[in-house]
């Protein structure tokens, strides 16, 4: 198992309503990257914050948004919930950015929007 | 920006035989390729990874190979087991690692 953990671990939500998605890094890692994966699709990416800073965003509308803490957990927000955002949200945890150096990641939140 | 297929979507093997799983990426930036093992319901795990300036790695019963002047990397099981049985995707990324590329996935089934 790795260190990163998220919650909440399962998620109702009513189309148009806001909801935030919690991430906290394995230890000694600063990086946290989100990605929505879709049933029976690979992981997309959504953003990614080095040092409480976005560093790099994919194609995702500016309703998702993050934070990144001093102790390098993360916060997913997204607002006025879609129908199509449903999906698993994950979070990897990395050293100095996701790029050639490993990432882990957690056990996801699983959103439904109704 | 960089794109990453995969091939077969679905495969099934009997126990003990060897399971291939073969990717594609565009961005010839692109130098580390992880490989990652979904079972599910769980998290994506890291299994295996390669960087550019390597051709092959090998952990046990998993190895992966790169050809770089191709642009395609694959994922080798031998000798394969029920617990095998999983989705595997693979992932792309550059030095500038902002974020992992990642494939369709491919549903690896192991015959009993």
């Amino acid at each position: 198992e790795t260190g990163v953990t998220q919650s909440p671990t399962h998620l109702i939500k009513t189309r148009g309503q806001q909801v935030t998605l919690r991430c906290s890094s394995q230890s000694g890692h600063n990086t946290v990257s989100w990605y929505q994966q879709a049933l029976g699709q690979g992981p997309q990416f959504i953003f990614q914050y080095y040092r409480e800073e976005e560093n790099g965003r994919g194609n995702f509308p500016p309703r998702f948004s993050g934070l990144q803490f001093p102790n390098y957990s993360s916060e997913l927000n997204v607002n006025a919930l879609e129908l199509d955002d449903s999906a698993l949200y994950l979070c990897a945890s990395s050293l100095e950015g996701a790029g050639n150096t490993e990432a882990f990641f957690g056990q996801g939140t699983r959103l439904t929007v109704v | 920006g960089e794109n990453v297929e995969q091939h077969p979507s679905t495969l099934s093997v009997q126990e003990g035989d060897s399971a291939v799983i073969k990717c594609t990426y565009s961005d010839s930036a692109s130098n580390y390729f992880p490989w990652y093992k979904q079972e599910l319901g769980k998290r994506p795990q890291l299994i295996i990874d390669i960087r550019s300036n390597v051709g092959e790695k090998k952990d046990q019963r998993i190895a992966v190979t790169l050809n770089k002047t191709a642009k395609h990397f694959s994922l080798h099981i031998t000798e394969t087991q029920p617990e095998d049985s999983a989705v595997y995707f693979c992932a792309a990324t550059d030095n500038y690692g902002q974020n992992f590329v990642f494939g369709p996935g491919t549903r690896l089934s192991v015959l009993p």
